[in-house]
């Protein structure tokens, strides 16, 4: 049990594009969503948290208006990087927590801005 | 979220026990925990451990805490080459947002 899938799981697009990023809890209902960001051979970095039916809350130096946050039901959160570029290639990780603890991850995705 | 630090790599041989290191400087932390990350995957949870305890022991994996130095070690038991992973230290309080430390790379050689 426990399974947070993330689509897709590689992403390249095109500088100025936006780019959308879902995060599911497969068998679970997450009151809670967080998302990170993880450069290479670098920690997680949290972005943002995401609570069903309520706006996001950022981390100090996160552009809400660069990164937006959509958190439409128990089960699903995304993350729309708008007008991508270079500096925002990273690999996108999202977690979803229920009524406990613990703490589920997705298998991130890897987004590549040319 | 408040510093994180630890070790980044640690050379086990198979078999030997292996014990990573973290400390962390929040006082307010109620929840430490450690993450498995094999290469380009996302992160398994493997234990965690409320403030209040000062051991927890799973099967192969004990962590210690030691709350009044802000120190946080998991040992695992007989390595195998299955555990080369990179190992995330990481701590939150009842906010329940994780701040992680840079990762521990642990290489089991035969």
């Amino acid at each position: 049990g426990a399974v947070v899938s993330q689509h897709p799981s590689w992403v390249i697009c095109k500088s100025g594009t936006s780019v959308k990023i879902e995060c599911r809890s497969l068998d679970f209902q997450a009151t809670t969503m967080f998302w990170y960001r993880q450069f290479p051979k670098q920690s997680l970095m949290l972005m943002a948290t995401s609570n069903e039916g309520s706006k996001a809350t950022y981390e100090q130096g996160v552009e809400k208006d660069k990164f937006l946050i959509n958190h439409a039901s128990l089960t699903l959160s995304t993350l729309t990087v708008t007008s991508a570029h270079p500096e925002d290639s990273s690999f996108y990780i999202c977690s979803a927590r229920d009524l406990t603890v613990e703490q589920y991850f997705g298998p991130g995705t890897r987004l590549t801005v040319t | 979220g408040e510093d994180v630090e630890q070790s980044l790599f640690l050379s086990v041989r198979e078999g030997d026990s292996s014990v990573i290191n973290c400390t962390y400087t929040d006082s307010s932390s109620t929840y430490l925990y450690w993450y498995k990350q094999e290469p380009g995957a996302g992160l398994q949870l493997l234990t965690y451990i409320f403030s209040n305890m000062d051991m927890k022991q799973d099967q192969r994996l004990t962590v210690l805490l030691n709350k009044k130095d802000k120190h946080l070690s998991l040992r695992i038991a007989d390595t195998q080459t299955g555990d080369s992973a990179i190992y995330f230290c990481a701590e939150s309080t009842d906010d329940y947002k994780l701040s992680f430390g840079a990762g521990t790379t642990v290489t089991v050689r035969a």
